[in-house]
């Protein structure tokens, strides 16, 4: 079974600041890599989608980046400000499901 | 694109009922599926339907629970008989699936209180 670890469980930043987010996968053979967003109470909100055959999505000031061989992914957020305060996810799509990590809870102090 | 959307959002119910969830996807999405989350985890896979067809469950979905798709729009999940364990939020997604895969779209997610 796909496990999918994410690391840190939080992290405190001050705004402004760059910062990455880790996400590990055990079973390589993906067929995508969704990174989501989600406000507590609510549901999650998708950022980017790294289809198997890309190295990387970028979408404004985020860029995920994918290695399947490693098992690994990254979300790097650029310039952060409060708004980007929220819980992220990572999921890895098998085809039939997505397999989602505990997430990384980030604070943006102004 | 009005997006998913979940009904009710918020749901207390005593132990022993049974509920029902709605879930109405994206009009022009075949794929609909069901997760569940409790507090502090991930989402957790329950279920998923291509049009009306439930293509795979989880081992999580007890014989308590029951999903149906009729006429591949909206689908609808039922809790039997529901336990204290049952208390969750329980989230909708749906994608559109073809030559490639597309972003999984969640609703908001209903929030189930078993008392």
């Amino acid at each position: 079974k796909q496990e999918v670890t994410q690391i840190p469980a939080a992290l405190s930043v001050p705004e402004g600041e760059n910062l990455v987010l880790n996400c590990s996968f055990t079973d390589s053979a993906i067929y995508n890599l969704q990174w989501f967003r989600q406000d507590p109470g609510k549901g999650l909100t998708s950022l980017l989608l790294i289809q198997s055959s890309q190295r990387e999505q970028t979408s404004g000031r985020l860029n995920a980046s994918l290695d399947k061989s490693s098992g690994r992914s990254t979300l790097y957020i650029a310039a952060s400000q409060p708004g980007d305060s929220a819980t992220y996810l990572c999921a890895a799509g098998t085809g039939n499901q997505f397999y989602f990590g505990t997430g990384t809870s980030l604070t943006v102090i102004p | 694109d009005t997006g998913v959307s979940q009904d009710p959002r918020h749901k207390i119910t005593k132990r022993g009922q049974n509920v029902t969830f709605r879930c109405d996807p994206i009009s022009e999405h075949n794929r609909l599926y069901w997760y569940r989350q409790t507090l502090g985890q991930g989402p957790e896979f329950l279920t998923y339907f291509q049009n009306e067809a439930q293509l795979e469950k989880s081992r999580l979905l007890s014989d308590r629970f029951s999903a149906e798709r009729p006429k591949g729009s909206f689908s609808t999940l039922e809790i039997q008989r529901t336990e204290q364990g049952d208390s969750a939020m329980y989230l909708c997604a749906s994608s559109l699936e073809g030559t490639s895969y597309s972003p999984l779209h969640f609703g908001n997610g209903t929030r189930l209180t078993v008392t």
